[in-house]
């Protein structure tokens, strides 16, 4: 299966700053996704990174506050912007494939001071 | 927006016990998965199942999906501290799409 490198792996933010988090894949995937995660919690999508297109937010979520990018099959970056204290959490890609079911970045950990 | 939830939320067991983690919903799913994720780790996937009343083994754990394919169960033995971890059952609607996540188990086995 895929392997995800995800950077960086932690940070401090001061708010109203933004932060670009990235994830590159050792190999083509179809789909990939970003999640945001509290510590010992579950995960909830952001939203679908869709190669050449703009990607598709869930609810709750807007572009303006989390603008993606994702400029081939391998390569995808979120931008939390804007940042406040609630924005700190674990944030989380994952690429899939039809054969090899999902993999994820180690995370990055947000804190916003 | 579709709901999976998880049972218990969370289990604190001694080395050697047996433990059955649940992942329940309303919604019919095409396919489950089940992740572990350690403390500053991504989750990794630990089995998909795909087929209603289909049992998979992997050594000490036992995966089985709902024959309505609307639950599954998480079956562990003799847990050891290496299970220690927070236990995800995720699932897909149709074909290959996103992955909804439940609301999660953690798990501490202590020696």
């Amino acid at each position: 299966s895929a392997v995800i490198s995800q950077k960086p792996s932690r940070d401090i933010c001061q708010r109203g700053t933004s932060l670009t988090i990235q994830c590159q894949v050792d190999s083509q995937v179809t789909m990939m996704f970003w999640y945001r995660q509290q510590p010992g919690q579950s995960l909830t999508l952001i939203a679908t990174a869709n190669q050449g297109s703009e990607a598709t937010y869930e609810s709750g979520f807007v572009i303006d506050k989390f603008p993606i990018s994702r400029p081939n099959l391998t390569f995808s970056t979120l931008t939390v912007s804007n940042m406040s204290p609630e924005d700190s959490s674990i944030y989380l890609c994952s690429g899939g494939q039809e054969a090899g079911g999902y993999t994820f970045g180690s995370g990055t950990r947000l804190t916003v001071v | 927006t579709q709901l999976l939830e998880q049972s218990p939320q969370f289990l604190s067991i001694q080395e050697g016990e047996n433990l059955t983690v649940y992942c329940n919903s309303s919604s019919v799913f095409s396919s489950l998965q089940w992740y572990r994720q350690e403390p500053g780790e991504g989750p990794v996937l630990l089995v998909t199942v795909v087929t209603g009343g289909e049992v998979k083994k992997l050594k000490r754990l036992t995966f089985q999906f709902g024959d309505a394919r609307k639950d599954s169960s998480l079956h562990i033995t003799a847990a050891q501290p290496g299970d220690t971890g927070l236990y995800l059952c995720a699932a897909t609607n149709t074909g290959f799409q996103k992955l909804v996540f439940g609301t999660g188990t953690r798990l501490l086995v202590s020696p």
